[in-house]
């Protein structure tokens, strides 16, 4: 079967920095995405491992390591718009097959 | 710049009534997929199709099925809704390479 597990919710202070994590078990692996979600908005992307080790995008880190199926998503700097849900999902197979997505962690940036 | 389209944001709609969200991509993408969003049970796969007149069925597809006459349309239709139906609907498209899945804004579906 497919499962990704990551946290329900997390709260952070403003200027800090915050890990989401991430495990996945699936049938097979082609990559890891994250994805940022504003309420009442549409996910959208933040990064993609597919080897393992440390992204760098700015504020935003994402690590992963296959051998543990464990991935997270670093932020630095925390601002209030960095308030969304964080989704985890993994490609298990080619690209043609479905993602597979966690439930999503809700972040809450507090001043 | 990239787009998917959902024809509504929001509908209301009454229980048994015939329901179509319609979904169109401008990338040529080979892939399109339709999702529903509940709280507390993340994104699920509702249908996806990899071609034209191709479909296949996701993990919630009971309820549901799609129309894919043109690459870049992917329709979802309820042929009589419910009011389980009633949640956030989400189209994406992908190229199929890495699977990076872009998404429309998403139409909400309330069912009376």
């Amino acid at each position: 079967g497919q499962n990704i597990d990551q946290p329900t919710e997390m709260t952070a202070t403003e200027g800090a920095i915050v890990q989401i994590n991430c495990t996945y078990q699936t049938s097979g692996f082609n990559g890891l995405f994250w994805y940022q979600q504003h309420a009442g908005e549409a996910p959208t992307f933040l990064s993609y491992n597919v080897l393992d080790g440390l992204e760098e995008k700015g504020r935003f880190s994402s690590f992963l390591s296959r051998s543990k199926g464990y991935s997270y998503l670093l932020l630095k700097e925390l601002q209030m718009k960095d308030s969304a849900s964080y989704l985890c999902a993994v490609s298990a197979h080619s690209g043609n097959t479905p993602l597979v997505f966690g439930k999503g962690t809700r972040l809450s940036v507090i001043a | 710049d990239v787009k998917v389209t959902q024809s509504s944001r929001y509908l209301v709609k009454r229980t048994g009534e015939k329901v179509f969200l319609e979904c169109v991509q401008d990338m040529d993408h080979e892939n399109m997929f339709w999702y529903r969003q509940d709280p507390g049970l993340g994104l699920r796969l509702i249908y996806f199709s990899y071609d034209v007149k191709m479909k296949e069925k996701g993990d919630i597809p009971e309820g549901y099925s799609v129309s894919r006459e043109k690459k870049e349309r992917f329709s979802l239709i309820l042929e009589s809704a419910s009011t389980n139906q009633t949640s956030m609907y989400l189209c994406a498209s992908s190229l199929g390479n890495t699977g990076e899945l872009f998404f429309g804004e998403g139409s909400r579906l309330t069912v009376l």
